[in-house]
């Protein structure tokens, strides 16, 4: 069974660079079979989907964010990573990491943006 | 950048059936467009329910199924249950790039 877990600060100055990390355990990664996912969820709002990162490297990221967006991948770890940069307050929401589209979740973690 | 629509609310009456639908702004939803659903309790993760259209996964309930209907991608729920109430989001890939619908909040009552 796969299990995601987002962490990072939970608050983030505005025009600052939101850094999340998912760790994953009881699975593989780096394997070349799946894709790691970041989703998004403001308060009271739907889910947005950031982008993702295939086993190999590759991105795809929302058009809508991608000028701001960098998800990597740490294979010897069993992580991946989010950097959005010059954050506002339309960026406070409910981050998760998520195995291919969505396949498993992380519990999601709260990021707020304010000074 | 695509739209994908999905209806805002519905309501099923409980052991009703009802279908949701996910749209897209470029035409007509296919096969290709992969699309997923999820579901959303209050507080709580979403889970995955449907996945390539129409494939479940193993804590799907077999009361949901997907579908194409009318151009759209579609979700039904036989034999609403009280625990079906909640949110549901479709998922639509436009070559690679992927976009969530606005959400449908379901009501049984």
């Amino acid at each position: 069974q796969v299990q995601l877990q987002e962490s990072g600060p939970g608050l983030v100055k505005p025009s600052e660079t939101l850094s999340l990390t998912c760790t994953v355990s009881g699975g593989s990664v780096g394997s070349g079979r799946y894709y790691w996912s970041w989703i998004r969820q403001a308060p009271g709002k739907g889910l947005e989907y950031i982008g993702y990162i295939y086993d190999s490297g590759s991105t795809k990221y929302n058009p809508s964010l991608k000028s701001r967006v960098t998800i990597s991948l740490d294979t010897s770890k069993k992580q991946f990573s989010l950097k959005l940069s010059s954050v506002t307050a339309a960026d406070t929401a409910v981050y998760y990491c998520a195995k291919g589209k969505g396949d498993y979740w992380g519990q999601g973690t709260l990021v707020t943006v304010s000074s | 950048q695509a739209v994908v629509t999905q209806e805002p609310s519905l309501t099923v009456s409980p052991g009703g059936t009802v279908t949701l639908t996910c749209g897209s702004s470029t035409g007509a939803v296919t096969s290709g467009h992969y699309p997923f659903w999820f579901q959303q309790k209050p507080g709580q993760v979403p889970t995955t329910l449907i996945y390539d259209t129409s494939n479940k996964h193993s804590w799907t309930p077999a009361r949901f199924s997907g579908s194409l209907v009318g151009g759209k991608a579609a979700l039904t729920l036989s034999d609403a249950q009280s625990e079906d109430e909640a949110e549901y989001y479709c998922l639509l890939s436009y070559s690679g790039v992927l976009l969530f619908g606005g959400g449908t909040k379901l009501t049984v009552l």
